[in-house]
């Protein structure tokens, strides 16, 4: 069945430094991808999505590309802060018809040092 | 984007007892989902609950354990019934809408239950 795979956590960084968390898919058709984050205490947060193959999608200084042909779509951010420290999920949904499920990963936690 | 909120934003009930969370939508829906999330955990989701059908419940949830109400597009309720301390968790309400064509999926804060 559909599933998503993202690297296990925790992540530990310092300020400023490279950020890659790894988010591989299987799916039978050509799913919508998804990053949300969920800050300490809160509820999820869409933070940016991408629909078709080599979309890029972009928001509050991370990124990730929608990778057809290695089934990935990585998050990136190249300059992290403390305020970025949070759980990381990724998600796809198979746009079929009335299936408006998202499949989940497991979620990747960020810790960011000053 | 919608605006959802929930209530109550926490709880602590006895086991034995029942719970009965809101989420209401600042906008029309017709998609509407609610999850669980255990601590440090990923997202489950208990059930689908569309206006004008019966919510569609996931694998090893059911409608006796978790009732869910949808009685217009922008609210609806979980109960979640006759707790024991597995039930602790953060409950979730999701709603799901096309935006210029593209799905998006939008979350409430969370109810945080915990059961002694």
């Amino acid at each position: 069945g559909d599933s998503v795979t993202q690297m296990e956590g925790p992540v530990t960084l310092s300020e400023e430094a490279f950020l890659t968390i790894n988010c591989t898919y299987t799916a039978t058709g050509y799913p919508s991808l998804f990053w949300y984050v969920q800050y300490p205490g809160e509820g999820l947060q869409l933070l940016l999505k991408a629909t078709k193959a080599d979309d890029k999608g972009s928001n509050k200084g991370f990124e990730a590309t929608y990778r057809k042909e290695t089934t990935s779509f990585h998050l990136e951010k190249g300059s992290v802060q403390v305020s970025d420290s949070a759980v990381y999920f990724c998600a796809l949904n198979m746009n079929a018809g009335n299936n408006r499920k998202l499949i989940w990963g497991l979620g990747t936690s960020l810790a960011v040092n000053p | 984007s919608a605006v959802i909120s929930q209530k109550p934003s926490r709880d602590i009930c006895q086991r034995g007892t029942s719970l009965t969370i809101q989420c209401q939508v600042d906008s029309q829906v017709t998609m509407m989902f609610w999850y669980r999330q255990q601590p440090g955990q990923s997202l489950t989701l208990i059930a689908t609950a569309n206006q004008g059908s019966e919510a569609t419940y996931e694998s090893g949830f059911v409608i006796d354990k978790f009732p869910i109400s949808r009685p217009n597009l922008t609210f609806s309720t979980l109960t979640v019934s006759n707790m024991s301390p597995e039930d602790s968790s953060i409950y979730l309400c999701s709603v799901g809408s096309v935006t210029s064509g593209s799905y998006e999926q939008y979350f409430g804060p969370g109810t945080r239950l915990t059961v002694t």
